[in-house]
């Protein structure tokens, strides 16, 4: 249906060291957000993907959108510790779909970083 | 520029007893309100979302309810608590389905 799967569901890794997560959908994707909840924060919004292939960077963050609209990952390079938290994935309501109105998050992946 | 509030940061309830939590936008007119409940270490689940006022989906069946009286005001609601209830409760907004929402700081639940 709707659902989007996010893997790893966690990562740990030496700071320094890069990291990615992943997001799949079963049906092609509308569009694609990533979000970023800081331990004790609240999920804050970082991108939004669109077109088929799209690449965007936010200096060490780069949002790769599949060819075919049915995944998307997020990859960091060279992690710092105020890269902890856990990174959210959310897929868009199709058109003519039943989840109009709404976004559909995936579970998120669990980001440490050790000094 | 947008801003959205939530109320009160911590909240400890016992069990049995009523809920209200609050949410106001500001800044922006019709836009479209969340709740969401988020369980320590866990993903978003999506309780209640609305598109105008009045205009209530609940995703979940649960002992949760929810009311928009004004454009800009969204309110959670409980006659008796569950100690199941206890979480993270994040009120957002969004301009439209498809558009980025921006979340409010949450209120934590805890339920004795």
């Amino acid at each position: 249906g709707q659902q989007v799967m996010q893997i790893p569901q966690y990562q740990h890794v030496q700071e320094g060291e890069d990291f990615t997560t992943y997001c799949n959908s079963s049906t092609t994707l509308s569009n694609i957000q990533w979000y970023k909840q800081r331990p004790g924060g609240h999920p804050v919004f970082l991108i939004q993907l669109v077109k088929s292939g799209e690449v965007k960077k936010q200096k060490r963050l780069t949002f790769q959108f599949g060819e075919a609209k049915k995944n998307s990952s997020l990859h960091i390079t060279a992690t710092q510790t105020t890269d902890v938290g856990t990174y959210f994935c959310a897929r868009g309501p199709n058109a003519g779909g039943t989840s109009y109105g709404k976004l559909t998050f995936g579970q998120g992946t669990i980001l440490t970083v050790h000094p | 520029s947008q801003t959205i509030h939530q109320w009160p940061a911590t909240l400890v309830q016992p069990v049995g007893s009523p809920l209200s939590l609050e949410c106001t936008v500001e800044g922006t007119s019709n836009p479209n309100l969340y709740w969401y409940r988020q369980a320590a270490g866990r993903g978003l689940q999506l309780l209640f979302y609305s598109v105008g006022i009045g205009q209530i989906s609940s995703e979940v069946p649960q002992n949760l309810s929810a009311s928009r009286p004004q454009d800009r005001q969204f309110i959670l609601s409980s006659k008796k608590l569950l100690l199941s209830d206890s979480g993270f409760y994040l009120c957002a907004w969004g301009r439209t389905g498809n558009q980025p929402q921006h979340f409010g700081d949450g209120t934590r639940l805890s339920i004795l």
